[in-house]
């Protein structure tokens, strides 16, 4: 089974900062990693996902993702944040099954 | 034009009574979900289907029902509310359900379910 933590519920951040949310994930087969935002009142979309190849995935929004399987994490960077940045983001992982596993989320706030 | 449009946005209802959520998708997308929202963000499927037909059902109680008249459609019927099922519910359609989900899912806004 797999499974998705992202340890930080919170990340606050002034803007034009830099910005990594964690996510690290468990299973025992190969899987397919992707970070989703939802902004206020609205659905999830897709940032970014790695399915294989290069593990530095860039996204949309200036976001890129790292894939590391020794450390099975998969955290979300953006050197500059920008105060429309403020979303919840949410990581997930699929495997050998039909199911997208979601993390708890971060809530990413921007200040000016 | 909205590729996932889910109706109503907001449902407030009391103990007891049955309600329905419908979503449709103009994508062409095989392949439809419906997730549970809770109020702490977490984000979790109830049920997929492919082409009309249930793929996943995860363990969701009988009072919860998807009905799906064709593959564009997905609605949910949820019997009996209880205050337990206030939460917000995405559907979500991707192309094709492969093995692996290695699909974007293309989710609708959300319904916020209030049971009161």
């Amino acid at each position: 089974a797999q499974s998705v933590t992202q340890l930080d519920s919170q990340v606050p951040v002034f803007e034009e900062a830099p910005v990594e949310l964690r996510c690290n994930y468990s299973s025992s087969v190969s899987v397919y990693l992707f970070w989703y935002v939802q902004y206020p009142n609205q659905g999830l979309q897709l940032l970014l996902k790695y399915l294989s190849g290069s593990t530095l995935v860039k996204g949309i929004n200036g976001f890129e993702a790292e894939f590391n399987k020794s450390q099975t994490s998969f955290h979300l960077r953006k050197p500059s944040v920008h105060i429309s940045d403020t979303a919840e983001y949410f990581c997930a992982v699929s495997g050998h099954t039909d199911k997208l596993i979601f993390g708890t989320g971060t809530r990413l706030q921007v200040f000016p | 034009d909205t590729a996932v449009s889910q109706t109503p946005k907001y449902l407030v209802t009391q103990m007891g009574n049955d309600k329905s959520i419908k979503c449709e998708q103009n994508l062409g997308h095989d392949t439809m979900y419906w997730y549970k929202q809770d109020s702490k963000k977490f984000l979790k499927i109830m049920f997929s289907y492919n082409n009309k037909e249930l793929i996943i059902n995860e363990t969701v109680p009988n009072r919860f029902s998807p009905k799906s008249p064709d593959k564009a459609h997905l609605n949910l019927h949820i019997n009996s509310l209880e205050l337990g099922d206030s939460a917000v519910y995405f559907c979500a359609s991707s192309q094709a359900l492969s093995h692996r989900l290695s699909e974007k899912l293309f989710f609708g806004s959300g319904t916020q379910l209030s049971v009161l």
